[in-house]
């Protein structure tokens, strides 16, 4: 069955440590994209990435890093100086971002981090 | 810039009962619109879509939307609620360039048997 695998869904960390949240994909679409949700917030756009080797910054990307270097994966890594890492991180692909008619985005099951 | 508003952060109805959930947009451009449903802990289905054509558009498990472009409104209708319906319910709009979703802060419904 085709769809996106996010794990762990339930992750904790201490403080001041890195983690790293995984996404894949087999639908091989080109496009995957990071959410943060928060309670009353809806989900905002951490990153997302067009194609391999290549991302782009969303509208919160402070504390968060990732990376693209196979087309199915897209790991968010979240770092120390991410001052409020805990929520529930969402991840999404899309077949073709310039392409409108294709631009319905399919989600994981989320992991929900949260930081001791 | 585009923003997305739902009032109603919480809405509880009687099973069998109608819906309609508010959305309200600010876009500049012919906005493409979406509804997505989530069950707790769990990800984003997507219900229906406004690309173009006709305002009223038909999705998923029996829900429909209407675009009203005088009002700023997609608004998420179901003649006839079930229990499994209860869910938390995110309007959002697509900013042209990058697939770029903007989403509401979404409507939390309950049923009540």
């Amino acid at each position: 069955d085709g769809g996106i695998t996010q794990s762990p869904k339930y992750l904790f960390r201490k403080e001041g440590q890195n983690v790293t949240l995984s996404c894949e994909q087999n639908l091989n679409h080109d496009a995957m994209y990071w959410y943060r949700q928060d309670p009353g917030q809806g989900l905002r756009l951490i990153y997302y990435s067009q194609i391999v080797n290549d991302f782009q910054k969303g509208d919160i990307a402070e504390g968060y890093s990732v990376s693209r270097e196979k087309k199915e994966s897209f790991p968010l890594t979240v770092t120390s100086a991410q001052k409020n890492p805990t929520a529930f991180y969402l991840c999404a692909s899309s077949i073709d971002v310039a392409g409108w008619q294709y631009n319905e985005q399919f989600f994981g099951p989320g992991t929900r981090l949260t930081v001791l | 810039a585009q923003s997305v508003t739902q009032p109603d952060i919480h809405i509880t109805v009687s099973e069998g009962a109608s819906l309609e959930l508010r959305c309200n947009y600010s876009y500049g451009a012919t906005p493409y619109l979406f509804w997505y449903v989530q069950s707790p802990g769990q990800g984003l289905q997507l219900l229906l879509k406004y690309f173009s054509g006709d305002t009223l558009v038909q999705g998923i498990k029996g829900f429909e939307a209407e675009f009203k472009r005088s009002q700023s409104s997609f608004n998420l209708r179901k003649p006839s609620v079930h229990w499994s319906d209860a869910a938390e319910y995110f309007c959002a709009v697509a900013q042209g360039g990058y697939n770029k979703l903007i989403f509401g802060a979404g409507t939390r419904l309950a049923v009540h048997p």
